[in-house]
């Protein structure tokens, strides 16, 4: 089956540094992938939506410069948390369309301190 | 119904026990309705993708149905086992492939 392998499971960054977030699709060509955050006791919510080879679609209140995506080829898109606050503290998690359905990677916690 | 809710937030269920849960969106824009399955540090697994009112699905024990005029979806799990121990999400997806989540039903089984 289709799978979307995500690095790093978690991840603890000092405030004020970058992280950057993989998402790969393994065995499927993903022409869109879509981000998502959760903060603690609420629902997934989407951040942005990203197309291989053009800039992604942010989603509102989601800040296009702090949370850079690339998506540069058809199995690979990379979320970057510049700056990171530790309101940024959260859990993200990538999505591929795969035909009817989407596939999940399985998640990063990152934690800012 | 504005957001998509779940409820309850959370069940315990007896070992062999039937049990199920709901599911509620905005009716309006509707394209499809996703279940899956999500256990600690694992990926969401997808168990139903349904569109039409009146879909019923089965995996397995898990069966859900589909009323997309009154905007909701139960999931059935019948003779519960501790394996199905998870967080049930539903998702709901408007046009333009855009998913808004429910919270999740978490469900505990109890040997």
């Amino acid at each position: 089956g289709a799978v979307v392998s995500q690095h790093p499971s978690w991840v603890i960054c000092k405030s004020g540094t970058s992280v950057k977030i993989e998402c790969r699709s393994l065995d499927f060509q993903a022409t869109t992938m879509f981000w998502y955050r959760q903060f603690p006791k609420q629902s997934l919510m989407l951040m942005a939506t990203s197309n291989e080879g053009s800039k992604a679609t942010y989603e509102q209140g989601v800040e296009k410069d702090k949370f850079l995506i690339n998506h540069a080829s058809l199995t690979l898109s990379t979320l970057t948390v510049t700056s990171a606050h530790p309101e940024d503290s959260s859990f993200y998690i990538c999505s591929a369309a795969k035909g009817v359905g989407y596939t999940f990677g399985s998640g990063t916690r990152l934690t800012v301190v | 119904i504005l957001n998509v809710e779940q409820s309850p937030q959370s069940l315990h269920v007896q070992e062999g026990d039937s049990t199920n849960f709901t599911c509620s969106f905005p009716s309006s824009n509707f394209y499809a309705l996703h279940w899956y399955r999500w256990e600690t540090a694992k990926s969401p697994e997808a168990l139903f993708v349904m569109t039409l009112n009146g879909d019923e699905k089965k995996k397995g024990r898990i069966s859900a149905t589909l009323n997309t005029k009154e905007g909701y979806s139960y999931l059935y799990i019948k003779g519960s086992q501790p394996e199905d121990s998870a967080t049930y999400l539903c998702a709901r997806e408007a046009a333009g492939n855009k998913l808004t989540f429910g919270g999740g039903t978490r469900v505990l089984v109890k040997p």
